[in-house]
């Protein structure tokens, strides 16, 4: 069936580093990825998507980049700050047109 | 995704017990979807909705229900039926079931006594 693998499931990275997030799908009809952040007990918030007739999308300190042929997908993030800590999910749209996500990453910012 | 609420924020129930979950939202969104977090396993899709008056299972359907009477509202209950029910539960919507950008409500939290 269609799935999402996500990896690292944990992440723990200084203050000001980069962090790193990677993700592949199964199925090659996929075209839109999104990512969410998620802080302790509340909801998933959209942070950034690409859609797959485009290979890289950065929002500041944040960026996606997009590889078709291989079928993964990677969240950058930079200057990472304390803030940054939360759970991340990729996600990827299924021929139903619903998302199948990733299983998580839970990223720890040490300042 | 402000526009999306869930009640109750926390929710008990006995074994045996039906208990239905609210989810309404004010966004004119056609499309709406409930899933299922646990530790560790990411969002699994239970339900979902593409318009009024029809849904379709997710990955997870077996021992849930749901209704779509009306576009601004989609509730699911759990049933008995569901062995395991204790978890957090996230409704979502989207413009359309084939537009992209889904937005969650703050979720509810149901824990079985």
């Amino acid at each position: 069936g269609e799935n999402v693998e996500q990896h690292p499931s944990t992440l723990s990275v200084q203050e000001g580093d980069s962090a790193v997030i990677k993700c592949t799908y199964s199925d090659s009809a996929s075209n839109y990825f999104p990512w969410y952040k998620q802080e302790l007990g509340k909801r998933p918030q959209l942070i950034i998507d690409i859609r797959s007739n485009v290979g890289e999308k950065k929002d500041q300190r944040i960026a996606v980049t997009l590889n078709k042929t291989a079928k993964h997908f990677s969240l950058h993030i930079t200057e990472t700050q304390p803030e940054d800590s939360a759970v991340y999910f990729c996600a990827a749209r299924g021929s139903q047109g619903n998302l199948i996500f990733g299983k998580g990453t839970k990223l720890s910012v040490k300042p | 995704d402000g526009g999306i609420t869930q009640s109750p924020k926390y929710l008990f129930r006995k074994e045996g017990q039906n208990v239905t979950l609210s989810c309404e939202q004010n966004l004119n969104h056609d499309a709406m979807y409930w899933y299922r977090q646990d530790p560790g396993q990411g969002l699994r899709l239970i339900y979902y909705s593409q318009i009024v008056n029809d849904f379709q299972k997710g990955d997870i359907a077996e021992g849930y229900s749901v209704s779509r009477e009306k576009k601004e509202s989609f509730p699911l209950t759990v049933t008995s039926a569901q062995k395991n029910p204790t978890a957090f539960y996230l409704c979502a919507s989207s413009v359309t079931g084939y537009t992209d950008t889904q937005y969650f409500g703050p979720g509810t939290r149901l824990t079985v006594l």
